[in-house]
């Protein structure tokens, strides 16, 4: 099983780029990794998805090397209400699913 | 805007009662997951069905913890007997590969 690692937590200020890394070295050739937001006192949303190379919408980017070994999500001008946490999820679709959450980073947006 | 509801929202019981936590996925979903968050482990991953069939449950408590989905617009967790441990907030998530939608959760308290 593919374990995530990422860095416990960030400061950034508003309007400036942020980009957390999630570092998977274990990732299987069937793996997709996804990125997660969560609020105090909800459960965590769905942000972006990717299995390669980069990928784009509305909310932020996925940037995923080659070796597939480390992904990066990019949130671009971020605001006081992207304080939270952010999730690394690497999702197995050989045989049964396994998915495991890391650790979050706890990104605080500052003034 | 379709989302995951779950019931009841907060739960306070006394140890060794029977609690069941109840779930209506999003329509058209295919997985529907159960996970428990607490700030010692994190979001932990009980057990998901695909379909309605159980496809893992290796992360519950088999002695006290069960799953089930009687059908697509249900899924229950049910603890029996409570244990003060078990005191955190359960989620439930719809969705497909690694693209999960999560419900508000149900905050349990065993005391």
């Amino acid at each position: 099983l593919a374990k995530t690692t990422q860095p416990i937590s960030m400061d950034s200020y508003e309007g400036q780029e942020v980009n957390i890394t999630c570092s998977h070295n274990n990732i299987a050739t069937n793996d997709y990794i996804t990125w997660y937001q969560q609020f105090p006192s909800q459960g965590p949303r769905f942000i972006i998805q990717g299995y390669k190379t980069k990928v784009t919408n509305e909310v932020a980017s996925l940037f995923i090397p080659a070796d597939r070994k480390s992904s990066t999500l990019s949130l671009p001008r971020v605001s006081l209400s992207d304080t939270a946490v952010y999730y690394c999820l690497v999702a197995t679709t050989s045989g049964t699913y396994k998915y495991i959450f890391g650790t979050g980073t706890r990104l605080k947006v500052l003034a | 805007d379709a989302r995951v509801t779950q019931t009841p929202r907060h739960k306070v019981t006394e140890m060794g009662q029977e609690v069941t936590m109840r779930c209506q996925p999003i329509l058209g979903h295919n997985t529907v997951f159960w996970y428990r968050q607490t700030m010692m482990q994190g979001l932990e991953l009980l057990a998901y069905f695909r379909n309605r069939a159980p496809l893992d449950d290796s992360g519950m408590p088999k002695d006290r913890f069960s799953a089930e989905m009687p059908d697509a617009t249900l899924a229950t967790l049910k603890i029996q007997p409570s244990e003060p441990r078990d005191s955190a907030v359960y989620f439930c998530a719809s969705g497909f590969i690694g693209e999960q939608y999560f419900g508000p959760g149900t905050r349990l308290t065993v005391t």
